[in-house]
């Protein structure tokens, strides 16, 4: 199984300032189809996962809701990758979780906590 | 808008059974690949399996974790994805949540597995 290594745990930062989480992959997560299959998750307290980037980059957009706000952006490539929160709201507080989608199981990270200060 | 409604959870002894539904609405079913997911606290967020649409066969991948003991299953007439739980153990508590691909998630049904 590929191995899903996030930091860090947790991390705490004031409204308004930058948060950067990385997530480092076992194996590589590029398919043979040329895309790569990583996805950035956002548990709020008491909710359920929401999709927040998939495939290291794109913004989810859950239409006729609304999109993720381009506060948030991913990047990297092969086993290493990074959620960045350029600005950081209130909203944003919860428990954030890479998981990889290119090869069977499915496999998490373990978490990384935002607490708002 | 995309909803999924999982049922179906419990408290059930271990070695029972029990059968989660999904019940979902606002998109295609029938075109949908469904997921089962769970999390707890001592094995976080965990796939359980999926069932491809009809169109793509229909077949399923199940968690070496629980294969042989738990199926997925899907009624398209019904809009609705199952996952048969059987010979439950205590490790099988969690929180099992369907999801349409790997985008939307329902709000999850708590399983307890103890006597």
């Amino acid at each position: 199984d590929i191995v899903m290594t996030q930091t860090p745990l947790s991390l705490s930062v004031t409204p308004g300032q930058p948060a950067s989480i990385s997530c480092k992959s076992s194996q590589s997560l590029l398919h043979s189809d040329g895309r790569t299959y990583l996805y950035w998750y956002l548990q709020r307290p008491g909710h359920s996962p929401e999709l927040l980037i998939y495939e290291v980059s794109s913004r989810f957009s859950r239409v006729p809701v609304s999109g993720v706000p381009d506060r948030f952006s991913g990047s990297g490539a092969g086993t290493d990758f990074t959620l960045k929160i350029s600005r950081v709201e209130a909203d944003d507080a919860g428990i954030y979780y890479c998981m990889q989608g290119v090869q069977l199981p499915y496999t998490f990270g373990r978490g990384t906590k935002l607490e708002i200060k | 808008e995309v909803q999924l409604v999982e049922s179906g959870g419990g408290l059930v002894q271990p070695g029972r059974s029990l059968r989660l539904s999904c019940k979902a609405s606002g998109f295609t079913f029938g075109d949908s690949a469904m997921n089962w997911f769970r999390q707890s606290p001592e094995r976080g967020l965990e796939w359980v399996g999926f069932i491809r649409s009809k169109s793509n066969g229909g077949t399923t991948e199940i968690a070496a974790s629980v294969r042989g003991r738990f199926t997925i299953s899907r009624d398209d007439s019904k809009s609705i994805a199952y996952l048969q739980m059987n010979s439950l153990k205590s490790e099988d508590t969690a929180v099992y949540y369907c999801t349409r691909g790997r985008r939307d998630w329902g709000q999850g049904t708590l399983v307890t597995v103890a006597s």
